[in-house]
Parts: C-alpha cells; structure tokens; sequence
C-alpha cells in the first residue's frame, strides 16, 4: 500500500528565508507525487507534481521538489518565504496518477516578518 | 472559469439528526470525488464518480453515509444518522477526467455536538 510521511508537523521561518518541507513515500509501482497548499478556511490547490518525467520539479508562486527515489524523498523547497507562503502543506502520493490521491497528515508552515 | 462550488460552508447538528452537503463541479467536469478531512489529518477519499456512475466507494461508511450525482453534474453527500466521529471538514474536487488533477471546493466544515 502507499503511503506518505510529512517528517514536520509544524515548520517556522522568518520571511525572506529558505522553506524546507520534507516528504519520504513508500510505494509498490513508480509512484506519482505532489505537494498541495491549503489556505485556511480554503480548499486544496496542486503545488506541483512529479510523474516520472524530469526530477526536479517546478510549480507555481517559486516552490519547487526534487523526487530522489534512493532516498525515497519528495521534498519541497522554496529560496525565499513571503508572509502569504503561510498555510497547511500536503504531500500526495498515487499509483494511478490523479486518481486515489493518498495524503500525508500536512505540514503547517509559519512565517514570521 | 468559476470554480468547484460548495454548500453550505458550515454546518452544526446534533448527533443522530441527519445533514447533507452539495457540490456543484467545474462545467465539463466529468469526474467528482468527496473527501473527508478530519482536523489534524490529510483528506481521505469518500467516493469517486465518473459522470453519474460511481467509480470507488470502497472507503464510503454505506451504513450512514449516501452520495449521489444523478445527472452526471451537481452531487450531494449525505450522512444520516450523524456521529461525533463525523465532525471534519467534507470537501469537494472534480477534474476534466480521472487522469486529470483535481480542482477542489472550499469544503463544508461540520460540526457534530
């Protein structure tokens, strides 16, 4: 069965700092991963996603993660947090690709000014 | 486009009494899952359907809870009788195809006394 680990429940930074989020999978087939931010009182929006094309993956707002399958790692990193980085981050993985999303119990990331 | 909406946003019952949501997915939206995100934890799948056909409910309680989407567009998810256990947050998502990613609501928050 699949399943995704979120090593942080709780992450600060202070604004203008690096963000480091950190995801290990376990997974029977060539998994497909991806980070989602919730804002609160919002519903989920894709990050970005790794589906066995390029390792390092960019998305949207400046994130980008690094799918290292030795390490069985997925983590999301980002060069400078802004104050609106603020929110709950899911760590998602799947072995049918969109479908049968499996997610981990979130990271919230803090910023301070 | 307009986006995945929900309703209502809240909703506070008693236990025993009965609740229902209702989700209106992106036009063309083909598919539409429901998910359960309890405080704390990361969604869990409730049920998928493809157009008015049901895909995955194998994580569906079927002794209290009952989805529909009977013309393939709007679907309403409901749970009766209700227990404490089902305060969460119920959110919606729907994407183009089950091989597309999935856009989701705002959620309905409910809350169980």
């Amino acid at each position: 069965a699949q399943s995704v680990t979120q090593l942080d429940s709780h992450v600060s930074v202070s604004e203008g700092t690096p963000v480091l989020l950190r995801c290990n999978y376990s997974s029977s087939y060539s998994p497909s991963l991806f980070w989602y931010v919730q804002h609160p009182n919002k519903g989920l929006q894709l990050l970005l996603k790794y589906t066995s094309a390029a390792t390092l993956v960019k998305g949207i707002n400046g994130f980008e993660a690094e799918f290292k399958k030795s390490e069985t790692s997925f983590h999301l990193t980002k060069p400078s947090a802004h104050m609106s980085d603020a929110a709950e981050y899911f760590c998602v993985v799947s072995d049918t690709g969109f479908q049968k999303l499996v997610f981990g119990t979130g990271t919230r990331l803090l910023v301070s000014p | 486009e307009a986006g995945v909406a929900q309703s209502p946003r809240y909703k506070i019952i008693e236990k025993r009494q009965s609740v229902a949501f209702w989700c209106n997915p992106i036009s063309g939206h083909a598919t539409l899952y429901w998910y359960q995100q309890i405080l704390g934890q990361g969604p869990k799948l409730l049920i998928q359907f493809q157009n008015n056909g049901v895909v995955d409910d194998s994580q569906l309680p079927k002794d209290r809870f009952s989805a529909e989407r009977l013309k393939g567009v709007d679907s309403t998810l409901k749970i009766q009788p209700a227990k404490l256990e089902d305060s969460a947050v119920y959110l919606c998502a729907s994407s183009r195809g089950a091989t597309q990613p999935q856009h989701f609501g705002d959620g309905t928050r409910l809350s169980i006394l």
